[in-house]
């Protein structure tokens, strides 16, 4: 069974500074990755993906993530927060012939200091 | 372009009663997903659907939840006998083919159970 780990429930940077907000998935075959946006009372928003294409993956808001097979990693980045970024992040995965159902972190609160 | 529709947005009712959510997917999608959100916590996956079909209930509650997708209209999530342990968010997804794109998400229906 596949799962993710977020570290840190709650992540706190002034804007301008770098974001890194963590997620390391366990998966036994190779895995499809995915990052979310959740704004207050609203869905969830897809960031990016990685399905086995490149390693470094763009998304949209200047946002990127790196999969890194070795450390079994996903970490999101963002050079430069603004305030618009204050947001809750969900990191999942989903694998194999059942790619259909995809399993999430328990997510990331995002807070940007002004 | 109409996304993911789910209604209604907030839904209470009294312990004991049944709770009926809907929702539509994007148009094109044919794979509906079904999530929890309780406070302060994940999604936890609870059915994956295709037109009249249940692909994956492993995360459903044994009993008072069942789902449905039927030929025409919404995917349907009923909850019978509610209890206040169901209150929670619930939120729809959809995809073209199996996620490996990625989901879009509904707003969520909040259910409160009083």
């Amino acid at each position: 069974a596949q799962s993710v780990t977020q570290l840190g429930s709650h992540v706190s940077v002034s804007e301008g500074a770098l974001v890194l907000l963590r997620c390391n998935y366990s998966s036994s075959v190779p895995p499809y990755l995915f990052w979310y946006v959740q704004y207050p009372n609203q869905g969830l928003q897809l960031l990016l993906k990685y399905t086995s294409a490149a390693t470094l993956v763009k998304g949209i808001n200047g946002f990127e993530a790196e999969f890194k097979k070795s450390e079994t990693s996903f970490h999101l980045t963002k050079p430069s927060a603004h305030m618009s970024d204050a947001a809750e992040y969900f990191c999942a995965v989903s694998v194999g012939t059942n790619a259909g159902k995809s399993t999430f972190g328990d997510g990331t609160t995002l807070t940007v200091k002004p | 372009n109409a996304g993911v529709m789910q209604n209604p947005r907030h839904l209470v009712r009294r312990r004991g009663q049944e709770a009926r959510l809907r929702c539509s997917p994007m148009k094109g999608h044919s794979h509906v997903y079904w999530y929890r959100q309780l406070p302060e916590e994940g999604l936890k996956f609870m059915v994956y659907l295709q037109k009249e079909n249940i692909i994956d209930e492993s995360g459903m509650p044994k009993e008072r939840f069942s789902a449905e997708f039927p030929k025409e209209g919404p995917s349907i999530l009923r909850i019978q006998q509610v209890v206040r342990g169901d209150s929670a968010a619930y939120f729809c997804a959809s995809s073209p083919v199996a996620a490996i794109e990625g989901y879009t998400f509904g707003s969520g229906t909040r259910l409160t159970v009083v």
